[in-house]
């Protein structure tokens, strides 16, 4: 029972550098979802898809893109990368109507 | 656009006093409205949910909260701390569809002292 898997855990970054935060779920869901935590900010979105080829930004995403090409992944990349973007990022999925997301662990990434 | 309040990002309580944390939102349309609990290192998981059934939604771990429309809260409240119950709680709110998209609110976080 999987749920959502976001990989990797912890990252550090060097100013400039690109990456791409990987997720995935198991729960065919049609939603799903970027945040981004910083302390005492609660959670921002990033981006977010309703589902195969739709994607949209959200509150935050100068600095980040996303895609989403099957249901499952929805990867976060980050081209160059700066200390504004130290952070920690969860991926979730929902299903549509008034329902639950689901979070992924988190990944921990330090821009230096 | 939907915003939430959490007022208190810190809250101390006692090993078996009240738990209560306070959330207000503004929506210009009836509001699904959350609640989110984060333990340490790990991603949130859902406290409970309001559904328009009852203003009273009972959640997991002896967590509930109070939907009250005209004061636009939805107060989370447990009759007797324990332990476990240190963490941080967040209330969110919800777009309806298509998107489901979650405003947050800053955060409080729990500290039970024995």
């Amino acid at each position: 029972n999987a749920g959502v898997t976001q990989t990797p855990k912890f990252r550090i970054l060097k100013i400039g550098q690109s990456m791409t935060l990987q997720c995935t779920q198991d729960m065919n869901h049609n939603y799903m979802y970027w945040y981004r935590q910083d302390p005492g900010m609660g959670l921002k979105l990033i981006y977010y898809s309703v589902g195969a080829g739709i994607t949209d930004k959200g509150e935050v995403p100068n600095g980040y893109n996303v895609s989403r090409s099957t249901t499952e992944d929805f990867p976060l990349r980050l081209e160059l990368a700066a200390p504004s973007q130290t952070s920690v990022y969860f991926c979730a999925s929902s299903r549509p109507g008034n329902t639950e997301a689901f979070f992924g662990q988190g990944t921990r990434l330090t821009v230096v | 656009a939907q915003s939430v309040t959490q007022l208190g990002s810190h809250v101390s309580v006692s090993e078996g006093a009240l738990v209560l944390l306070r959330c207000n939102y503004s929506s210009s349309v009836p509001p699904y409205l959350f609640w989110y609990v984060q333990y340490p290192n790990q991603g949130l998981q859902l406290l409970l949910k309001y559904t328009s059934a009852a203003t009273l939604v009972k959640g997991i771990n002896g967590f509930e909260a109070e939907f009250k429309k005209s004061e636009t809260s939805f107060h989370l409240t447990k009759p007797s701390a324990h332990m476990s119950d240190a963490a941080e709680y967040f209330c969110a709110v919800s777009d309806a569809d298509p998107g489901n998209k979650l405003t947050f609110g800053g955060g409080t976080r729990v500290l039970v002292k024995p």
